[in-house]
């Protein structure tokens, strides 16, 4: 079975603040990707990489960065945290070599970020 | 763009019924993906379709690949309490990125 973990369920930061979500995936997956999800918007892309040190912005990329040093990891950023960044992040990852599925993405349990 | 349309909206149901929701796409997809989120959870791969026509089943529930291509259906039989979340459709953008489109899900909650 895919496993992706992400370092914390819940996190409360202070606006300003820098934060650090950590996403780890074990099935030696080519893609990783970073969401956001809020009531009434749904998922929306923020960032995604597809091999390592690769980077492209997703729909919403404002205020965020990406980092993706070792395969398996995939670090999404907040360089100064504001309300409005305040959601459910979801990390996903997709795409073995070797299983050939491109398109089937397996998620995370999620963080619960909230900026006060 | 691409749009995936995902009804109902909602559902609100008895045990032991059986629920259908569907999607329906804007453009022709080769993959639909059908995911289950629970409350503060992430979304949960449930069933893969690859093929027009496709009729693929994981335990109480069947999805199909419709026709066209351009919709997809899923189906749960015999409804239980831990059915309960949020469904989700998906297909991948055009232009193969490995990026995918999401519906807007249909929230389904079942009385016990």
């Amino acid at each position: 079975d895919v496993k992706v973990t992400q370092s914390s369920r819940y996190l409360v930061k202070r606006t300003g603040e820098k934060v650090f979500l950590e996403c780890v995936q074990d099935m030696d997956h080519e893609n990783m990707f970073w969401y956001r999800q809020d009531p009434g918007l749904g998922l929306r892309l923020i960032y995604f990489s597809y091999d390592v040190k690769m980077k492209e912005k997703g729909d919403i990329p404002e205020g965020y960065s990406v980092s993706r040093e070792k395969k398996e990891r995939f670090s999404l950023i907040l360089e100064s945290a504001s309300t409005n960044q305040t959601s459910m992040y979801l990390c996903a990852s997709s795409f073995s070599r070797t299983s050939g599925a491109y398109n089937e993405q397996f998620f995370g349990p999620g963080t619960r970020l909230t900026v006060l | 763009g691409q749009q995936l349309n995902q009804s109902p909206q909602s559902m609100f149901i008895q045990e032991g019924e059986d629920v259908s929701m569907n999607c329906t796409s804007s453009s022709i997809f080769n993959t639909w993906l059908w995911y289950k989120q629970e409350p503060g959870e992430g979304p949960v791969l449930l069933i893969a379709l690859y093929k027009a026509g496709e009729l693929t089943s994981n335990g109480r529930l069947t999805a199909q690949f419709g026709i066209t291509r351009k919709d997809s259906f899923l189906n749960i039989s015999a409804s239980i309490p831990s059915d309960v979340g949020i469904y989700f459709c998906a297909g991948p953008l055009s232009g193969n990125t490995g990026k995918l489109i999401f519906g807007q899900g249909t929230t389904l909650q079942v009385k016990p």
